[in-house]
């Protein structure tokens, strides 16, 4: 079981804007920074949101990320059929003292 | 451009250990980084197993503690990891990566180890 919660699945269709939740608690997001990872089947992950809500500048505008109390999100607009991987939030952990992931949510383009 | 890229055998047998190694090119493993060993068990999530910084300081995984040992070969330009008592449960690919308190920028391509006799 992930220390941070993730939904199993997502999906939308395309053009529409997408959600995926993380839920922690005080000891990781709540007091420290989220990062989101995107992963194809078969390839390494990579990331698409560090620090909460900065996006590297090779990520696409359509990803963004926010984070309030103890849950963060990615929303994905515009959706589009390359969207569909699994996605991942990590945090650090005080408590365990190192980084943690949530369990991956499968986004599929309908 | 960092890039990482993990070697070592790809079945290893229960009880035996794990060494593998993770050559790093366009930066020095001497620069002010953290470098990681992240695994995924086939068809799960991510599991962060440790960490070792320029220093030589290490953090593990508490549940993984006992049996890791990550080392840094500055020579070699590269760092490695050692996984002992492995069973069915440590088949995984096993990633390595830089970044330190859940940034991972940079990772390897993900070599997939076998547990089995």
């Amino acid at each position: 079981q992930s220390v941070l919660t993730q939904p199993p699945s997502a999906s939308g269709t395309p053009g529409q804007r997408v959600t995926i939740p993380c839920s922690g608690s005080s000891s990781n997001i709540g007091s420290t920074y989220v990062y989101w990872y995107q992963q194809f089947p078969g390839t390494a992950p990579r990331v698409l949101i560090f620090r909460d809500d900065q996006r590297p500048s090779a990520v696409s505008d359509r990803f963004s990320g926010s984070k309030s109390g103890t849950s963060a999100s990615l929303a994905i607009s515009g959706l589009r059929a390359e969207d569909e991987a699994d996605y991942y939030c990590a945090s650090w952990d005080e408590t365990m003292n190192g980084p943690v992931f949530g369990g991956g949510t499968k986004l599929t383009v309908l | 451009q960092v890039q990482l890229q993990e070697s070592g055998p790809g079945l290893v047998k229960p009880s035996g250990s794990l060494s593998l190694t993770c050559e790093v090119s366009g930066a020095s493993i001497s620069s002010r980084n953290w470098w990681n060993w992240v695994r995924q068990s086939p068809g799960k999530g991510l599991e962060w197993i440790g960490e070792i910084y320029h220093s030589g300081s290490t953090n593990y995984n508490t549940s993984l503690k006992s049996r890791v040992t990550i080392s840094l070969d500055k020579s070699s330009n590269h760092f490695s990891l050692e996984l002992t008592s492995m069973t069915a449960a440590d088949t995984a690919v096993y990633y390595c990566s830089r970044g330190g308190f859940g940034h991972f920028d940079s990772w390897g391509q993900g070599i997939l180890v076998i547990v089995s006799s």
